[in-house]
């Protein structure tokens, strides 16, 4: 069975610590990976994607995709309290691109 | 512009009512979502419209019945709901080719 797999949190760090956020995946020909980031009440928001092994920055978020040990992750340098909120992780189906398959979403507080 | 709009934002019905929940893009993106979400749960993929042909239908109760009209809207109509369908609908547009979806703001469906 297909699955992504993410610690539910909450994960805590300080305002301007560093957060990582970890993501696992099983199939190994997934190609395409996002970070979505959810406010409580609110829809998901697009904040990262990437495809190909290595680093993509933009602003202060880092997505790190490692296909031979099938992880994803999002780093987020300067942590502000805004960026509290959940953060899902979506890969694209290999069987069905119009598909994502959802992590259960990582819960971030960032603390004052 | 990566918008996606939905209305109502908030929707109230009985179990014998019918209503529609309407979703608009413009930004010429070809496939079109409904997820439904519950709280602290990832999107769970309803229907996907492709080129405005329905291409997947994740064998959702056909008192739900999704329609697209044309390239930018989408509808999903509402019939003899239950309680337990109350939840947050939805809609997202893909852009190109790693996949990517827009999701709009949502409406918050509440059966009574």
């Amino acid at each position: 069975q297909k699955e992504v797999e993410q610690n539910s949190g909450p994960l805590s760090v300080p305002e301007g610590a560093i957060a990582s956020l970890n993501c696992t995946y099983s199939d190994r020909g997934s190609q395409s990976f996002f970070w979505y980031r959810q406010y409580s009440g609110k829809s998901p928001e697009l904040i990262m994607f990437i495809y190909s092994n290595g680093d993509k920055e933009d602003g202060r978020f880092t997505a790190q995709l490692n296909k031979a040990s099938q992880y994803v992750s999002l780093l987020i340098r300067d942590s502000q309290p805004s960026d509290s909120a959940t953060y899902l992780c979506a890969v694209r189906s290999p069987g069905n691109n119009r598909k994502l398959i959802w992590g259960l979403g990582t819960s971030l507080a960032v603390n004052p | 512009d990566t918008e996606v709009t939905q209305t109502p934002k908030h929707l109230v019905m009985g179990m014998t009512n019918k209503k529609s929940l309407k979703c608009e893009q413009h930004m010429g993106h070809r496939a079109m979502y409904w997820y439904k979400q519950k709280a602290k749960k990832p999107p769970e993929l309803m229907f996907v419209y492709s080129y405005e042909k329905l291409s997947i239908n994740e064998s959702v109760p056909s008192r739900f019945s999704p329609e697209c009209p044309n390239s930018s809207l989408l509808n999903l109509h509402l019939h003899a709901l239950q309680p337990e369908d109350s939840a947050l609908y939805l809609c997202a547009s893909r852009l190109g080719q790693a996949g990517e979806q827009f999701f709009g703001p949502g409406t918050r469906l509440t059966v009574l």
